[in-house]
């Protein structure tokens, strides 16, 4: 079964700061790999997914993401965090099949970012 | 419509009782995916319909949920004798390409009291 681990529950960055968000994925294959975002009652919005290619991918925000095989990682980087980046931020996995797409996707538990000014 | 809609925004029912939460996709999406969060928790994965057939249930937990999509646009999540533990935000995703970074609804809030 495919598993994504978010090793950091809470971090925090001073505004203007670089940020890594870390996310290991479990999986047999190369998956799907995505990462969205959560602000407080909202819903989450993508900010980028890797599915085959470039290993660098380029999301929306001014974010980023490298995809490690060997590592099993990608993880999300942003060279300046804005105080609106401030929220929480979820690393996906899914699973490749014949159709082309992911079904459903299995969610890491979150890494809650905090902006200090 | 523009985005994902979900009725009602929020919902609180009693213990035992039965509730319905709806999902509007984006017009012509054909995949539809629900989609249950709790409390500092990331979404768990419940169903998926391709057109009006669910193509994978295997994340619904047991047999007091069921989810419909008759005419493969609107969806229905049902629950049956609601029980506390039921207490979660429950996001519809919908994609007009199966998973290709679908668009997620702002949720329902589940409050079973």
């Amino acid at each position: 079964a495919q598993s994504v681990t978010q090793p950091d529950i809470h971090i925090t960055v001073s505004e203007g700061a670089s940020l890594e968000l870390r996310c290991n994925y479990s999986y047999g294959a190369t998956p799907y790999l995505f990462w969205y975002v959560q602000s407080p009652g909202q819903g989450l919005q993508l900010l980028l997914k890797y599915f085959s290619g470039d290993t660098l991918v380029q999301g929306i925000k001014g974010f980023e993401a490298e995809f490690k095989r060997s590592q099993s990682s990608f993880n999300l980087r942003k060279p300046s965090v804005h105080w609106s980046d401030a929220a929480e931020y979820f690393c996906a996995v899914g699973a490749p099949y014949s159709g082309g797409g992911a079904d459903g996707l299995t969610f890491g538990k979150g890494t809650h970012l905090i902006i200090q000014p | 419509g523009a985005g994902v809609s979900q009725t009602p925004s929020n919902k609180v029912t009693e213990k035992g009782k039965y509730v319905e939460l709806r999902c509007d996709p984006i017009s012509g999406h054909t995949a539809l995916y629900w989609y249950r969060q709790s409390l500092g928790q990331g979404p768990e994965f419940l169903i998926y319909f391709q057109g009006t057939g669910a193509a994978d249930d295997s994340g619904l937990p047991n047999d007091r949920f069921f989810a419909v999509r008759p005419e493969g646009s609107v969806s229905t999540l049902k629950i049956q004798r609601t029980e506390r533990g039921d207490s979660a935000v429950y996001l519809c995703a919908s994609s007009s390409t199966g998973g290709m970074g679908y668009t997620f609804g702002s949720g329902t809030r589940l409050t079973v009291v």
